[in-house]
């Protein structure tokens, strides 16, 4: 299992330009989470999909935009790059776990290796 | 939605002495708390977790408390050695919104000297 892969690893854009990040998972997770990372700030979510055709927003969605069109893909799109965007870009992943009483049992995530973006 | 703060940011310690990074959570409702190790340019590792119906975990160097009445926990790593050196990142989970996402703390940096 290649567990949670991102493409591309590394980008430079001019401001203005648009690209798409892809994250990948063959772990069949129901769940999936994009986190932006700034130098000092921790990961902060910018949007998440509890399942195939499902997404939402977090924390930090503006000037993104998401699909999950596939379950084990989940894309992040940036329409027009902004320099406020110029971070490491995680993508993550987990299991929906039912228990008793439909608890859920397992929280852990996987994570991706990460894109370092760069907007100029 | 969920507040998690961590101190301290940065933390040095000599080879052999333990150390210890303390969180703090708002929402009395979260239930789980990972640690997180992040070596520079690598994706987050889970190295503990603790559950809200668990006091305490420990995992050979590495032990979680947690206090749920104050709303902090803490990760302790004894007999610390260089290659703890690294970023560690406590986290919460909201599980009444954002699909059970993770709200992470602002990390600490570890450096361990031998």
């Amino acid at each position: 299992n290649a567990g949670v892969t991102q493409t591309p690893k590394f980008r430079v854009l001019k401001t203005g330009q648009s690209m798409t990040l892809l994250c990948a998972q063959d772990m069949n997770h129901e769940y999936m989470y994009w986190y932006r990372q700034d130098p000092g700030m921790g990961l902060r979510l910018i949007h998440y999909s509890v399942g195939e055709g499902t997404t939402a927003k977090g924390e930090v969605p503006d000037g993104y935009n998401v699909s999950r069109l596939k379950k084990q893909n989940f894309l992040l799109g940036l329409e027009s790059a902004a320099p406020s965007q110029t971070s490491v870009y995680f993508c993550a992943s987990r299991r929906r776990s039912r228990g008793l009483a439909g608890v859920s049992t397992s929280y852990e995530q996987y994570f991706g290796p990460g894109t370092r973006l760069t907007v100029t | 939605g969920e507040n998690v703060e961590q101190h301290p940011s940065t933390l040095s310690v000599q080879e052999g002495d333990s150390a210890v990074i303390k969180c703090t959570y708002s929402d009395s409702a979260s239930n789980y708390f990972p640690w997180y190790k992040q070596e520079l340019g690598k994706r987050p590792q889970l190295i503990i977790d603790i559950r809200s119906n668990v006091g305490e975990k420990k995992d050979q160097r590495i032990a979680v408390t947690l206090n749920k009445t104050a709303k902090h926990f803490s990760l302790h790593i004894t007999e610390t050695q260089p290659e703890d050196s690294a970023v560690y990142f406590c986290a919460a989970i909201d599980p009444l919104n954002s699909g059970y996402a993770l709200n992470f703390g602002k990390g600490t940096s570890l450096l361990v000297t031998p």
